[in-house]
């Protein structure tokens, strides 16, 4: 049984650009949720996908955006990016559709560096 | 508003020693109360996690909470910390319908 991965690892892009980061759940799970940690503070939600479909929103812009696969990986999408999108983001998958996530477990992240 | 208090940025032990890491809560019902761990350059790892019955939980690692209604708090303890437990914990809040929210942080240091 694998765990969570996420790819890639770091990320350098500049203010502006696009950036798409990646989450393998792990396996049998079907819930995936996406939390930004900036440096100092605690994970905040993103938002949550269940079975392909938004299951739950933070309080993110719209430039924020996902998908999940059949597969029940999942992707995070930033657009115009902004230097205050520098963070380590991290996904969590479940088996619970619950916005809490309570049997949730998480990737080691994907650090991205906005320049 | 909902919201998760972790009064102490770090805190510092000896090893050996005790430990109790403070979290206060604002949320308007009985809330689902974790306490996470995250070790440099991992994800988070969920140590306990409360959502009713026995108000003292215990967890992995030799952890355990105390879920305290009258004082909003959900205090973390260890009666005996190993420098394997450096590391940042977060305390954090919500509900089966509504999200989860994390408190700051505390980085635990411990002392040989």
């Amino acid at each position: 049984e694998t765990g969570v991965t996420q790819s890639p690892t770091h990320l350098i892009k500049t203010r502006g650009q696009q950036v798409t980061l990646r989450c393998s759940s792990q396996s049998g799970h079907n819930t995936v949720s996406w939390y930004q940690q900036a440096l100092g503070q605690g994970p905040q939600f993103i938002f949550q996908y269940y079975r392909e479909e938004e299951n739950g929103r933070g309080n993110f812009p719209p430039r924020f955006s996902g998908l999940q696969f059949p597969n029940y990986s999942s992707e995070l999408n930033v657009n115009a990016l902004e230097l205050d999108d520098s963070a380590l983001y991290l996904c969590a998958s479940s088996l619970d559709q619950g916005l809490a996530g309570i049997w949730q477990f998480f990737g080691p992240g994907t650090r991205l560096t906005v320049l | 508003a909902q919201s998760v208090t972790q009064p102490d940025i770090h805190i510092t032990v000896s090893e050996g020693a005790s430990l109790e890491l403070r979290c206060n809560y604002s949320y308007g019902a009985t809330p689902y109360l974790f306490w996470y761990v995250q070790s440099p350059g991992q994800g988070l790892q969920l140590l306990l996690k409360y959502f009713s019955g026995d108000t003292l939980v215990q967890g992995i690692k030799g952890f355990e909470a105390e879920f305290k209604r009258s004082q909003s708090s959900f205090n973390l303890r260890k009666p005996s910390v190993h420098w394997s437990d450096a590391a940042e914990y977060f305390c954090a809040v919500g509900a089966r319908d509504d999200k989860i929210i994390f408190g700051k942080g505390t980085r635990l240091h411990i002392l040989p």
